[in-house]
């Protein structure tokens, strides 16, 4: 079975800093889909960021940027110039395999993030 | 963008009442949806993972005859929540994966707002 894994249940960081969100994976697929989701207060859960499991480029999306690391199977999230919006859980999520278990989304414990003024 | 809608949105019920709980896929279609379950301060929990025209398939320890999920059409699927009680009380969300519309090459699944229920 998969599992994802937040070591960090809550992290700090100032206005317009970097901070570094890490998590783990494991699985024994080869081809899977990795994901990042914010969920503010409103509990909406909004993707931040995807990356395919072939593609050894680390996905990036404005502020926002991943470093994968297959055979570590780590997929850590850099946000870069922190903004107040930014304050939210984020969870790091795995995808299966949709041939094989129907393309189930696992999610990991989730880190809390607060960016101060 | 790809819109997924829940309701209600919040919903108070006595206890040894059924609730009803709708997802559904506005803009585009859906043969697979997913529920999920969400205590405070902690992680989305898969239920069960609804698919049209069939079966619903429950993850470990998640009670069928309790949750009763139904995906009748490719934009709707339903959880019913059974004689609820308390400790049925939490946040449900739901999310939908497109059937050849957006994200159908990216994996990506599109959540619904989620729906807190109370069980007095």
């Amino acid at each position: 079975a998969q599992t994802v894994t937040q070591s960090q249940p809550e992290m700090s960081v100032q206005e317009a800093e970097t901070v570094t969100l890490s998590c783990t994976y494991d699985t024994s697929e080869s081809n899977y889909y990795l994901f990042w989701y914010k969920q503010p207060p409103s509990r909406q859960m909004i993707l931040v960021i995807r990356q395919e499991a072939y593609k050894q480029q680390n996905a990036t999306e404005n502020r926002f940027s991943v470093n994968f690391q297959k055979a570590a199977k780590s997929f850590s999230l850099k946000i870069s110039d922190s903004q107040l919006g930014d304050t939210a859980m984020y969870f790091c999520a795995f995808m299966t395999s949709i041939y094989n278990q129907g393309g189930k989304l696992i999610f990991g414990q989730g880190t809390e993030l607060s960016v101060k003024p | 963008g790809a819109v997924v809608s829940q309701h209600p949105s919040r919903v108070i019920c006595k206890s040894g009442t059924s609730v009803k709980i709708e997802c559904r896929s506005l803009d585009f279609q859906a043969t697979t949806m997913f529920w999920y379950r969400q205590f405070p301060k902690q992680s989305l929990m898969l239920m069960a993972t609804s698919n049209e025209g069939s079966k619903a398939t429950y993850e470990q320890g998640v009670e069928k005859d309790k949750f009763l999920i139904n995906h009748a059409s490719l934009t709707l699927s339903t959880l019913t929540v059974t004689s609820a009680h308390p400790e049925d009380s939490s946040f449900y969300i739901c999310s939908a994966r497109s059937t050849g519309g957006p994200g159908t090459n990216t994996g990506e699944l599109f959540f619904g707002e989620g729906s807190r229920l109370t069980v007095l």
